[in-house]
């Protein structure tokens, strides 16, 4: 079956530095994946995403790469900020239906100032 | 703001008992999914809803059970709980096949507590 493996955390880091979270997928077919970002006491928000090979996800600085060669999709941004302290979650559906979406166990950033 | 919104807040149950939470989706939005979050995990897939039929399941037993209403708002059924359905539980609502651009938006989640 389908599967996400996302790097263990958490994740600490200072004002300004860069992010990198790890996130590598297992899957039958060709699927689409997402980023979603979970404040505190909130449900998930969805972050980026990408549905074919070689697509680049962008959103509020944070970017990610549909790499179907090494099965990857890692989370990128060049300067954190406080307010980016988050859990983070990647994700995968098939046939485009977002709403079977299969998902990591989360990475916790925490960024100081 | 989504405008998904889920009900209860949160809830306190008994091993045992049997709990009905629901959801109220965004208008338009037919679709709609229920995860469970166990804590310090990701939500994993139970079942989806589309035209009030039951469209994919998870690994879930049949205790797990749900309903789409004409107006697309949803419940989840849980009967028999147990102490490891304690969770969150996280309903996300989908526009129509072709106008979703394959996004969900999620609601803020009822907090199930089983003693």
């Amino acid at each position: 079956g389908d599967s996400v493996t996302q790097m263990e955390g958490p994740v600490t880091l200072s004002e300004e530095a860069f992010l990198t979270i790890n996130c590598t997928y297992t899957a039958t077919g060709y699927p689409s994946l997402f980023w979603y970002v979970q404040y505190p006491g909130e449900g998930l928000q969805l972050l980026l995403k990408a549905t074919k090979a070689d697509d680049k996800g962008s959103n509020k600085g944070f970017e990610a790469t549909y790499r179907k060669e090494t099965t990857s999709f890692h989370l990128e941004k060049g300067s954190v900020q406080v307010s980016d302290s988050a859990v983070y979650f990647c994700a995968l559906s098939e046939n485009t239906n977002a709403g079977k979406s299969t998902f990591g166990d989360g990475t916790t950033l925490t960024v100081k100032p | 703001e989504t405008g998904v919104t889920q009900s209860p807040t949160h809830l306190i149950k008994t091993r045992g008992q049997q709990v009905t939470l629901r959801c109220s989706s965004q208008s338009g939005h037919n679709t709609v999914s229920w995860y469970q979050q166990a804590l310090g995990q990701g939500p994993q897939f139970i079942f989806q809803y589309y035209r009030e039929e039951e469209n994919g399941r998870g690994n879930f037993p049949p205790r797990f059970s749900g309903l789409q209403f004409p107006n697309y708002s949803s419940e989840l059924n849980v009967n028999a709980l147990e102490l490891d359905d304690s969770a969150l539980y996280l309903c996300a609502t989908q526009l129509p096949s072709g106008r979703n651009d394959n996004e969900q938006f999620f609601g803020p989640g009822t907090r199930l507590t089983v003693l």
